[in-house]
């Protein structure tokens, strides 16, 4: 079993819908938790870091359920431009700060 | 407003040769770390680096070699390429140890092994 699971997607969306991507992850001990940006070929760049209490930044809100395991991001009026793939990342402190990252969610929003 | 910058950006090998990677970066980071992107697989852990002189393996360190003689810079060495090292490889840096902190990516190495 992957230590951080996403669906791959793709996920086809219109311009100005509602799209959610969800993400598992096995470690208990997992600390913290981030979504990442990462478009075709370039660095993943971070996106939104997620809080017990979830969280949101303009159009994107981010929710964390420790007991289920389970984070999720929710991307409200999609843009051409939110067209990427989206990491889900969880950090567990062990001496140092490693970063499990999941496969990602490809996104792609369509005029 | 560098950050973190890897050198070179692409880089085609024979099977059998030698090359370094080099990961600088200019935000005085403590903690600097070597990925690695294959399809279908999340970023991968090479080898990371606690700080100056230290330097320790990760998930798939075997093949590679890296050292951290200055705290700004973090080498990642392929001593004798192999095809399966074919790969994106991404450096990255962060402030603490606290698992809070995010990390910076540089914007990768992408290597090819014939």
């Amino acid at each position: 079993r992957k230590e951080v699971e996403q669906d791959p997607g793709p996920f086809n969306v219109p311009e100005g819908a509602t799209v959610a991507f969800n993400c598992t992850y096995s470690n208990s001990a997992s600390q913290s938790f981030f979504w990442y940006r990462q478009d075709c070929r370039k660095e993943p760049k971070l996106l939104m870091s997620v809080y017990s209490s979830g969280n949101e930044d303009g159009r994107f809100t981010a929710q964390l359920n420790r007991a289920s395991q389970y984070i999720s991001l929710l991307i409200r009026d999609s843009k051409l431009s939110d067209s990427a793939t989206y990491l889900c990342v969880v950090s567990l402190n062990t001496g140092f700060q490693k970063l499990v990252f999941g496969t990602g969610t490809r996104l792609l929003v369509s005029p | 407003n560098a950050g973190v910058t890897q050198t070179p950006k692409f880089r085609v090998l024979k099977t059998g040769q030698s090359m370094t990677l080099l990961c600088a970066q200019d935000m005085n980071h403590e903690y600097m770390y070597w990925y690695r992107q294959d399809p279908g697989m999340g970023l991968r852990l090479i080898h990371y680096s606690v700080g100056e002189g230290t330097t320790a393996k990760g998930e798939v360190p075997d093949g590679y070699n890296v050292s951290r003689l200055k705290k700004q810079n973090f080498l990642l060495g392929l001593e004798s390429a192999a095809p399966s090292q074919t790969s994106v490889y991404f450096c990255a840096s962060t402030s603490a140890s606290h698992s809070n902190q995010p990390q910076h990516f540089g914007d990768g190495t992408r290597l090819s092994i014939l």
